[in-house]
């Protein structure tokens, strides 16, 4: 059985930059498992953020990137705002099927 | 404007049935997935599976095959998920999504809380 792996917690001080990851049980992620990334507030539905791998949304503040660092996907929050204290989900397609992680919870602290 | 509008709350007993909707407006909902989220209380999101309205392909995560439905009706815009036998175990909000492909989300319904309890 396929496992997404997130970091299951991150804290990260105001103005400061994090990166969150991604990786994949089966080996390394390349942008063919268009990775998505997703920011989920309490009681709040998800928002999407990126998709395969780089890519923006409209509505995706400039200061979330995403990108592949070291066979993982990868989120960077810079200059990190407390609105963005959260909880972020990776999300990979693997040949018609998807697999979220189990989620970041992000503190800015 | 895009917009998924998801059915209301449901309370359901274990055993019985139930098909939730999901409507979409402002798009041709013929040319997007509809996929469907499971987000049980206090947890993660977890994949249920996807449809292409314009040709009903469906693709299903394995650990929900036989479990649920997936359907829709593109002459009314609308994606379904159903279940024949509820259990208590499927309590959860329930979010579907659009994908312009299907490994790419990028509208989220704002959910649909199905509560089974008897």
């Amino acid at each position: 059985q396929t496992v997404v792996t997130q970091e299951p917690s991150l804290t990260v001080s105001p103005g400061g930059t994090v990166t969150l990851t991604c990786a994949s049980s089966t080996g390394a992620v390349t942008s063919g498992y268009y990775p998505n990334w997703f920011q989920q507030k309490p009681g709040q539905a998800p928002r999407s953020l990126i998709y395969s791998t780089t890519k923006k949304h409209s509505w995706t503040p400039a200061r979330f990137s995403g990108s592949l660092l070291g066979g993982q996907a990868a989120l960077t929050l810079s200059g990190v705002q407390s609105d963005d204290e959260a909880d972020y989900y990776c999300l990979l397609y693997y040949s018609g099927a998807l697999i979220f992680g189990a989620g970041t919870k992000l503190t800015v602290l | 404007e895009v917009q998924l509008v998801q059915s209301g709350a449901e309370l359901k007993k274990p055993g019985e049935s139930l098909k939730i909707s999901c409507t979409g407006s402002g798009f041709m909902f013929t040319s997007y997935w509809i996929g469907w989220v499971r987000q049980m209380p206090g947890k993660g999101l977890e994949w249920l599976g996807i449809i292409y309205p314009g040709d009903s392909d469906t693709k299903y995560s394995p650990s929900f095959q036989g479990q649920v439905v997936i359907s829709a009706d593109k002459s009314i815009s609308t994606a379904y998920l159903q279940w024949s036998s509820l259990k208590a175990s499927d309590t959860a909000m329930y979010y579907c999504t659009r994908h312009e492909a299907p490994g790419d989300v990028d509208y989220w319904g704002p959910g649909t809380l199905v509560t089974v309890s008897s």
